[in-house]
C-alpha cells in the first residue's frame, strides 16, 4: 500500500514568517494530494488541494508544490497568523484510498 | 458544500458493550465511506473502506468481527465496536464521499471504554 511520511512533526515559527511542511509518498498511482487542518478536538478540514497534472496550486496564504518524478509535495504558508495554529495532515490518494501523513503540529507564536 | 454528520459525537461505556456509531451524508450520495481511528496527538489510520451495498475493506490488522461495519444505503454507514475495551478507546471518524465529488470528514466521535 501507499507510505505517506511527512516532516516535520512539529514547527513553531513568529507571526508573519512562513511556514513549510513536506511529505513523501511511495505509490506513483497516487493522483490527488489533499491537505488538512486539525484544531484540536475537531475534524480535520480540507484547506488545499492538488491533482497530478498540476505542478502548484495557490489560495491566499496557503499554496502547495507537487514533485511527481520525486514523489514529493509540500504546503507553504505565508505570512503566518495565530489562527494557523493547528495540526496539518497530508494525503495521497488514488480512485478512492487515502493515505494519511503522521501531521504536523503547528505554533504560530505572536 | 456537502455536509457529513456523525453520532454520537461523545460515548462512555462499560468494558464488554458494544457501541454503535453512525456516519450520515446529508445532502449528497456518499458511494464510499472511510472510518479511521485517531490517537491523541498521532494521524489518522484508516480502518476500513465501505462501498454502498457491499462488505467493507478492512486494512490490515483491524480485526473485522470487533469492527462491524455496515453501508447499507448512500447515506448512512455504521461502526459498531462490539465488546469493547478500555485499549478500544479513541477518537473514530468517518468520511464519506464519492470519486469526482470529494470527501468530507464527520466530526468524529470520542470512545472512551471504563
Amino acid at each position: 500500500g501507499e507510505n505517506v511520511e511527512q516532516h516535520p512533526s512539529t514547527l513553531s515559527v513568529q507571526e508573519g514568517d512562513s511556514a513549510v511542511i513536506k511529505c513523501t509518498y511511495s505509490d506513483s498511482a497516487s493522483n490527488y494530494f489533499p491537505w488538512y487542518k486539525q484544531e484540536l478536538g475537531k475534524r480535520p478540514q480540507l484547506i488545499i488541494d492538488i491533482r497530478s497534472n498540476v505542478g502548484e496550486k495557490k489560495d491566499q496564504r496557503i499554496a502547495v508544490t507537487l514533485n511527481k518524478t520525486a514523489k514529493h509535495f509540500s504546503l507553504h504558508i505565508t505570512e503566518t497568523q495565530p489562527e494557523d495554529s493547528a495540526v496539518y495532515f497530508c494525503a495521497a490518494s488514488w480512485g478512492n484510498q487515502f493515505y494519511f501523513g503522521t501531521g504536523t503540529s503547528l505554533t504560530v507564536i505572536p | 458544500g456537502a455536509v457529513v454528520s456523525q453520532h454520537p459525537s461523545r460515548v462512555i461505556c462499560k468494558s464488554g458493550t458494544s457501541v454503535k456509531i453512525e456516519c450520515r451524508s446529508l445532502d449528497f450520495q456518499a458511494t464510499t465511506m472511510f472510518w479511521y481511528r485517531q490517537f491523541p496527538k498521532q494521524s489518522l489510520m484508516l480502518m476500513a473502506t465501505s462501498n454502498e451495498g457491499s462488505k467493507a475493506t478492512y486494512e490490515q490488522g483491524v480485526e473485522k468481527d470487533k469492527f462491524l461495519i455496515n453501508h447499507a444505503s448512500l447515506t448512512l454507514s455504521t461502526l459498531t465496536v462490539t465488546s469493547a475495551h478500555p485499549e478500544d478507546s479513541s477518537f473514530y471518524i468517518c468520511s464519506a464521499g464519492a470519486r469526482d465529488y470529494g470527501y468530507t470528514f464527520g466530526s468524529g466521535t470520542r470512545l472512551t471504554v471504563v
